[in-house]
Formats: structure tokens, sequence, C-alpha cells
């Protein structure tokens, strides 16, 4: 049984580019959620996907953005890249009626921003 | 003001020397509080969740329990296996389903 699958696993990119990053959410899951994790800090809340529509968004700019798939797999768009964009990217999915539940974490997608 | 914080941000402890990790949060109408672990370059692996104070949860060498404001995380004869970082997250009203995360305490555990 696959888990939550990110790729690709790590991408350097220059200031003022853009990113992609892709998410497939484990098996039957329907909601997935970003979260970005700076070097030594824990994960913060980026945004929250559910039947295509985000349902719910943390203290991020616009230039942070993303889209759900019918099939519940997720990307993560991210404009004009910043040196301070540079960290792990995770992607967690769980059912929509059980997000008191918890979250299955994927491995992430490690971005440098040079 | 950190809503979650973890202490301590690092802990070394020899194979077998048991010890606890404490977790405090200041926010209200609490739904959850989890723990996950996470190591180098991974991401976090659940481990409980706990929902309301009295509650304690085991899992092989691990004890996790929850009070009004804290939990915490409670290793019995830890093995080096058990060295990695064990993040904290809480999920209540206002921030409505996303999970807040404390900094981690970082785990080392030698033989």
């Amino acid at each position: 049984d696959a888990g939550v699958t990110q790729s690709p696993t790590h991408l350097i990119k220059t200031r003022g580019q853009q990113v992609t990053l892709r998410c497939s959410p484990k098996s039957g899951h329907d909601t997935v959620s970003w979260y970005q994790q700076a070097l030594g800090q824990g994960p913060q809340f980026i945004f929250q996907y559910y039947e295509e529509e985000e349902r719910q968004r943390g203290n991020f700019p616009d230039r942070f953005s993303g889209h759900q798939f019918p099939n519940y797999s997720s990307e993560l768009n991210v404009n004009a890249l910043l040196l301070g964009d540079s960290a792990l990217y995770l992607c967690a999915s769980s059912f929509w009626h059980r997000l008191a539940h918890g979250y299955t974490f994927g491995s992430g997608t490690r971005l440098t921003v040079v | 003001e950190d809503q979650v914080t973890q202490s301590p941000e690092a802990l070394r402890l020899q194979e077998g020397e048991s010890s606890s990790l404490n977790c405090s949060y200041t926010v209200s109408g609490l739904r959850g509080l989890f723990w996950y672990r996470q190591d180098p370059g991974k991401g976090p692996e659940f481990l409980f969740t706990l929902y309301s104070a009295g509650e304690e949860k085991e899992k092989e060498r691990l004890k996790a329990t929850l009070t009004k404001k804290e939990s915490f995380l409670h290793i019995t004869a830890p093995k080096p296996e058990d060295s990695a970082t064990y993040l904290c997250a809480v999920q209540f009203n206002q921030a409505g389903t996303a999970l807040i995360f404390g900094k981690g305490t970082t785990l080392s555990v030698s033989s």
C-alpha cells in the first residue's frame, strides 16, 4: 500500500523563478495539505485541498498557490521565488471526515533557492 | 508568542536511560494533540493522537500522556534506533483542521 508520494525529492531553483511540486496522497485519502519546514523548525501549514477546492489557508503570501485534481493528487506552485523559500515542502493526506485523527506525511521535496 | 512549545530542544541519553519530552500549548478549544517522529531528511511519521486530559497511549517504548495544557512523551529504556526529532502538534477550533507544530525535540541515544 503506497503511502504519500512526492516529486521531485530535491530541486534547485534561482531567485525569481517559479516551481511546481507534486503529491499523490495515500490510497483512499481525499484531502491533501501542504506544509513548509525550514531547517530546525517545525512544519508550517500552507493550505489544504478537498474536492478540488482550497478549504483552508495558513499565513502564506499569494505567491503560494495550489491545485487538486479529480484523482485527489495535488500540486503546490510557488512564484517569484525568494531565498527564504528554501525549505522542505511536505504533503500530508487524510480522509476529509477523519481530519481529527491525523495525517500521513510524505518524505517531502527539498527546495533550494540560490 | 509560540502556541506550541517543546522542551528540551535537544536531549542526549545513554541506551536504557529513560526520560520524558514535554509539549506545552497555549491554545484553547483543543481538538487533538499529535506526536510525530521525524528522521533526518524524511517526513514526519505518526505516533499518537490524544484528545482529552487524562488520556494515555502506548507504543513499544513510548508512552504519551495529556494534561490540560501539556503533553509528555515518555521514553522507557531507549535504544539507538529511537534517535530522531520528535514533533508535537495541536489542532484547535480557531485554526480549523490545520496542525500547529512545535519546533521539536531532537533525541540522541548512544550505546
